[in-house]
């Protein structure tokens, strides 16, 4: 089955400072790469996704690149501010109506002022 | 659209205690997942069900884990007895396909 691993467990950058996220994943059938953030206390929410057929996808300062040769996938957040400070997950299926979402272990992103 | 419905938002039961959690997916979308969230754990899942059917149930973590969907707008996670290694955050999340949108959870407290 899916295996997804996410990189590192924990970030802190300055504000306006980017952030990355990795992930790899290592069945080569899924062709779906969400990623979700979950603020304290909250739900976890889709912030951006990638299908397999797209390199990279871009929404305003978070972007998201796609390697399916080496099966990485990262996330990019440019400019940080406070409120980007959250727990973010990775996640990867095969995009039907009949899969699960495999997700990653969870990165711990802190925005220090 | 409401989102997804879950209640109750919380629920504190003593050990031994039957525990039923309630989901309502959003309209339309034929898949349905449970999920529980604990600090040492993180985010597992324990059972989906696609057109009411449970497709997987390998994450439910024992017997005393049970879950249903009667019908397209309505599931429920039972756990019965509860022991305080249930506390943890429940959730819920429905799909059309792909996507997932998650409920806002209900937070167990097993004492």
């Amino acid at each position: 089955g899916e295996n997804v691993e996410q990189h590192p467990s924990t970030l802190s950058v300055q504000e306006g400072d980017s952030a990355v996220i990795k992930c790899t994943y290592s069945d080569s059938a899924s062709n779906y790469f969400p990623w979700y953030k979950q603020e304290l206390g909250k739900r976890p929410q889709l912030i951006i996704d990638i299908r397999s057929n797209v390199g990279e996808k871009k929404d305003q300062r978070i972007a998201v690149t796609l390697n399916k040769t080496a099966k990485h996938f990262s996330l990019h957040i440019t400019e940080t501010q406070p409120e980007d400070s959250a727990v973010y997950f990775c996640a990867a299926s095969i995009d039907s109506s009949a899969s699960k979402i495999i997700f990653g272990s969870g990165t711990r992103l802190s925005i220090r002022p | 659209d409401a989102g997804v419905i879950q209640s109750p938002r919380h629920e504190v039961t003593e050990m031994g205690q039957e525990v039923t959690l309630r989901c309502k997916p959003i309209s339309g979308h034929n898949s349905l997942f449970w999920y529980r969230q604990t600090m040492m754990r993180g985010l597992e899942l324990l059972i989906y069900f696609n057109n009411n059917v449970p497709i997987d149930d390998s994450g439910m973590p024992e017997d005393r884990f049970s879950a249903k969907m009667p019908n397209a707008s309505f599931s429920t996670l039972k756990i019965q007895p509860s022991e305080p290694r249930d506390s943890a955050v429940y959730f819920c999340a429905s799909s059309p396909a792909g996507k997932q949108f998650f409920g806002p959870g209900t937070r167990l407290t097993v004492l």
